[in-house]
């Protein structure tokens, strides 16, 4: 089955800077990889998706890029805010209606 | 759009008893809703796939008598813990695909604590 590895584990910066966090995923039939954002106490949100027949898309400051050969995808988030700090998700799942398999989570500090 | 309510956000229960969660799509049907469990600092871990009018499919190693999973409309699925332990305590999290089958959205979660 699908395994997805996320790095950083936890990452840190200041306010303004960027921040970028990086997924691995394994099975290659996945084609759907969305990013969520969960703050303490709360679900996760959806923040951005991309599929596989698109190799970057952006929303405002947060971009999401992929390369399906080495099957890495990536979070930018550019001009981070305080209120960014949380801890995001990616995940991975082919679009036949499987469930998403979740990375560890990256637990994102930023500081003013 | 593409809310999904989950209720209760806390409970607590004895040893013993039965806790019960519901999920809801508010403003779209959903033939199939999915139930992650997460502990603490950790990632959600999938449970089982609740399927309208049918069985759900539960993930290895979680055992289907004691997550009892309902899902009778295209609306609602309702998860049961029977015979809750402490070791039940976690964050439960429903979630469901919206009315483009594409993205998944995901409930507030239930925080069981079980004494």
């Amino acid at each position: 089955g699908e395994n997805v590895e996320q790095h950083p584990s936890t990452l840190s910066v200041q306010e303004g800077d960027s921040a970028v966090i990086k997924c691995t995923y394994s099975d290659s039939a996945s084609n759907y990889f969305p990013w969520y954002k969960q703050e303490l106490g709360k679900g996760p949100q959806l923040i951005i998706d991309i599929r596989s027949n698109v190799g970057e898309k952006k929303d405002q400051r947060i971009a999401v890029t992929l390369n399906k050969t080495a099957k890495h995808f990536s979070l930018h988030i550019t001009e981070t805010q305080p209120e960014d700090s949380a801890v995001y998700f990616c995940a991975a799942s082919d679009q036949a209606g499987t469930a998403l398999i979740f990375g560890k989570g990256t637990t994102l500090s930023v500081s003013s | 759009g593409a809310v999904v309510s989950q209720h209760p956000s806390w409970v607590i229960c004895k040893s013993g008893t039965s806790v019960k969660i519901e999920c809801r799509s508010l403003d779209f049907q959903a033939t199939t809703m999915f139930w992650y469990r997460q502990f603490p600092k950790q990632s959600l871990m999938l449970m089982a796939t609740s399927n309208e009018g049918s069985k759900a499919t539960y993930e290895q190693g979680v055992e289907k008598d004691k997550f009892l999973i309902n899902h009778a409309s295209l609306t609602l699925s309702t998860l049961t813990v029977t015979s809750a332990h402490p070791e039940d305590s976690s964050f439960y999290i429903c979630s469901a695909r919206d009315h483009t089958g594409k993205s998944l959205h995901f409930g507030n979660g239930t925080r069981l604590t079980v004494t």
